[in-house]
């Protein structure tokens, strides 16, 4: 059964820096791998989406890559900014029935 | 750009009540999903639906029920709302898509609380 992983589950830094979010799971059979973004009360907004047969994706700051063999994608956010704020939630689609299998998301906050 | 609305943003209902959320996309998805979210227990698929009619239950369907009349529209009733169906809900859609690329969109929730 797929399972995904997100370590840590919260994460503080000052504003500026470049940092890195994991995402891990446990079946390299995987569609495709998204990751969102959710602030506050709020829905989720689609941040990017890397197909199994692409290694990486960007989007402005954000960068994620996909490693199906060792089962790990990362989000790499540069130069961060309060506004960065947010919980960060991967999912992987695992089957072909369009359902995703989500992690628990990592809870960032920059500080100005 | 893609848009999904759902019908409130917050809904305070009665025990024992008949509770319909709706949600409409406009970009001609089949696929449309109804999740809840509870602290803790992370984002749960109750429903979802891959065309028009067809409905498919998720991880906790029970309580619920779903509608899906029109391609644009797919509505999560609740028959008799209880307590414990207080949470925040979330519908999304995504396209089938072709090798893989079905990126979902998600509406702004309805935080349902249940009195």
């Amino acid at each position: 059964k797929q399972e995904v992983t997100q370590i840590p589950a919260a994460l503080s830094v000052p504003e500026g820096e470049n940092l890195v979010l994991n995402c891990s799971f446990t079946d390299s059979a995987i569609y495709n791998l998204q990751w969102f973004r959710q602030d506050p009360g709020k829905g989720l907004t689609s941040l990017l989406l890397i197909q199994s047969s692409q290694r990486e994706q960007t989007s402005g700051r954000l960068n994620a890559s996909l490693d199906k063999s060792s089962g790990r994608s990362t989000l790499y956010i540069a130069a961060s900014q309060p506004g960065d704020s947010a919980t960060y939630l991967c999912a992987v689609r695992a089957d072909s029935n369009y359902q995703l299998i989500w992690g628990a998301g990592t809870k960032l906050i920059i500080k100005p | 750009d893609v848009k999904v609305t759902q019908s409130s943003r917050y809904l305070v209902k009665r025990t024992g009540e008949k509770v319909f959320l709706e949600c409409v996309q406009d970009m001609d998805h089949e696929n449309m999903f109804w999740y809840r979210q509870d602290p803790g227990l992370g984002l749960r698929l109750i429903y979802f639906s891959y065309d028009v009619k067809m409905k498919e239950k998720g991880d906790i369907p029970e309580g619920y029920s779903v509608s899906r009349e029109k391609k644009e529209r797919f509505s999560l009733i609740l028959e008799s709302a209880s307590t414990n169906q207080t949470s925040m809900y979330l519908c999304a859609s995504s396209p089938h898509g072709t090798g893989g690329y079905n990126e979902q969109f998600f509406g702004p929730g309805t935080r349902l609380t249940v009195l």
